[in-house]
């Protein structure tokens, strides 16, 4: 069975910086497509971030690119979101999903709120 | 960016009813998913690739369309069904999602 455990988010100041954790099992994760999309308290669902089965290509949204970098570790089955610069529009439920065309497993979120 | 649009916004139906909601693309595209989500929860997915059900969801959810006009429809309402519905297109970056559709108790 395929298992998503998102870790990481907090309370920060706008400004700050933050590393969100997947730790991924149930599956072969070398083999899969991996990426962040994130919901903000009552709204809908945005992709955030997408990195390639080995790492060798990332794609970021508009709205966060030069200040989140996604990266994986496939030797500890790991995916991870470095969120730097944060604004308060940041705010949301951040989830690792699986896949790449479309989102197939999902992670339950953890929450990131960037309020002073 | 290739923009999705949901409708209706909101549904209110009725346990066996037959529901529909229309997801219309702002370009040619092939690949749609449907993701159901219930409050408090993470979105499932439902459908990839326009009409593939994923593993495990039941036949009563179908999807169709091409081109820019797709849909999704659950063919006999069960309770375990109201939630919200998002489409999302995988035919580009960035991935774009509809702004989803609730289905409510009527």
């Amino acid at each position: 069975e395929v298992h998503l455990l998102d870790s990481g988010g907090a309370l920060v100041q706008p400004g700050g910086s933050l590393t969100l954790s997947c730790a991924a099992s149930g599956f072969s994760f070398s083999d899969y497509a991996m990426n962040w999309v994130r919901q903000a308290p009552g709204k809908g669902l945005e992709w955030v971030s997408t990195i390639t089965l080995d790492g060798g290509h990332t794609y970021y949204a508009d709205s966060v690119k030069g200040r989140f970098t996604i990266s994986r570790d496939n030797s500890k089955n790991t995916l991870h979101l470095q969120l730097n610069s944060l604004r308060a529009e940041d705010t949301a439920i951040y989830h690792c999903v699986q896949g790449y065309s479309s989102f197939d497993f999902w992670g339950q979120g953890t929450m990131v709120t960037v309020s002073s | 960016d290739i923009q999705m649009t949901q409708s209706p916004s909101s549904v209110s139906a009725s346990v066996g009813d037959r529901v529909t909601i229309t997801c219309r693309a702002s370009q040619r595209i092939s690949w749609l998913a449907w993701y159901q989500q219930k409050p408090g929860e993470a979105p499932k997915a439902l459908i990839y690739v326009v009409s593939s059900l994923q593993s495990g969801v039941p036949p009563r959810f179908s999807g169709s369309g091409s081109g820019t006009d797709f849909s999704l429809t659950i063919s006999s309402l069960q309770p375990e069904d109201f939630a919200t519905y998002f489409c999302q297109q995988g035919n580009s970056f960035p991935r774009t999602f509809g702004q989803g559709t609730k289905v409510e108790v009527k």
